[in-house]
């Protein structure tokens, strides 16, 4: 199956500081994902994008969806511990998401 | 708790032994989703329900997989004569519309 292009694929960063991640992809998507999975856990949904060019935010997490709806951003900003975890971005179209393959994000307190 | 669950958490079983997993979803959730997801990976799509209706299946998706979901609710995964490969974490989704998906916890499966 699919899987999109997912960057960068590990991130270390100090408490308190910003962090960007993207997703992009071959095809064009209808809606875009961004989940968060910790270890042994299903992914849970963090904000869901559904126009191109749209910007939306959950607390200090901020996601963009691609004017060319064929990539997607997220930013958090003022990391803190329980950020760890992986971040995967998921595109939508037809009757299926194709996920891309994840952020490990770890923070440094 | 009215997320979707997964039963059981943990599956291990040997080499050619058959396992079923349950997903029950949301429960006003018509579409459901089993995905598969191994080490370093994202989820892989498998298969998609509409009410009870498979409206479509993955090419991962092998003759030894099997999936129901008999009354629109909760829906069943079997894999028949597992092989070490089958060694995954199997997440089940479920929405109203294909416009998100709430995943459940996961069933990890190791095939010994």
């Amino acid at each position: 199956g699919q899987q999109l292009n997912q960057s960068p694929q590990s991130m270390f960063i100090q408490e308190g500081e910003d962090v960007s991640m993207n997703c992009t992809s071959s095809s064009i998507f209808n809606t875009w994902l961004w989940y968060k999975q910790d270890p042994g856990e299903g992914p849970v949904l963090l904000i869901a994008l559904y126009k191109a060019g749209e910007l939306t935010s959950n607390g200090r997490l901020t996601a963009q969806f691609g004017i060319t709806r064929k990539d997607s951003f997220l930013n958090i900003s003022a990391s803190i511990p329980s950020d760890v975890g992986i971040y995967f971005c998921a595109g939508g179209g037809g009757n299926q998401f194709y996920f891309g393959t994840g952020t490990s994000l770890t923070v440094i307190p | 708790d009215t997320g979707v669950s997964q039963d059981p958490r943990h599956k291990i079983t040997k080499r050619g032994q058959n396992v079923t997993f349950r997903c029950d979803p949301i429960s006003e959730h018509n579409r459901l989703y089993w995905y598969r997801q191994t080490l370093g990976q994202g989820p892989e799509f498998l298969t998609y329900f509409q009410n009870e209706a498979q409206l479509e299946k993955s090419r991962l998706l092998s003759d030894r997989f099997s999936a129901e979901r008999p009354k629109g609710s909760f829906s069943t995964l079997e894999i028949q004569r597992t092989e070490q490969g089958d060694s995954a974490m199997y997440l089940c989704a479920s929405s109203l519309a294909l416009d998100t998906q709430y995943f459940g916890p996961g069933t990890r499966l190791t095939v010994l």
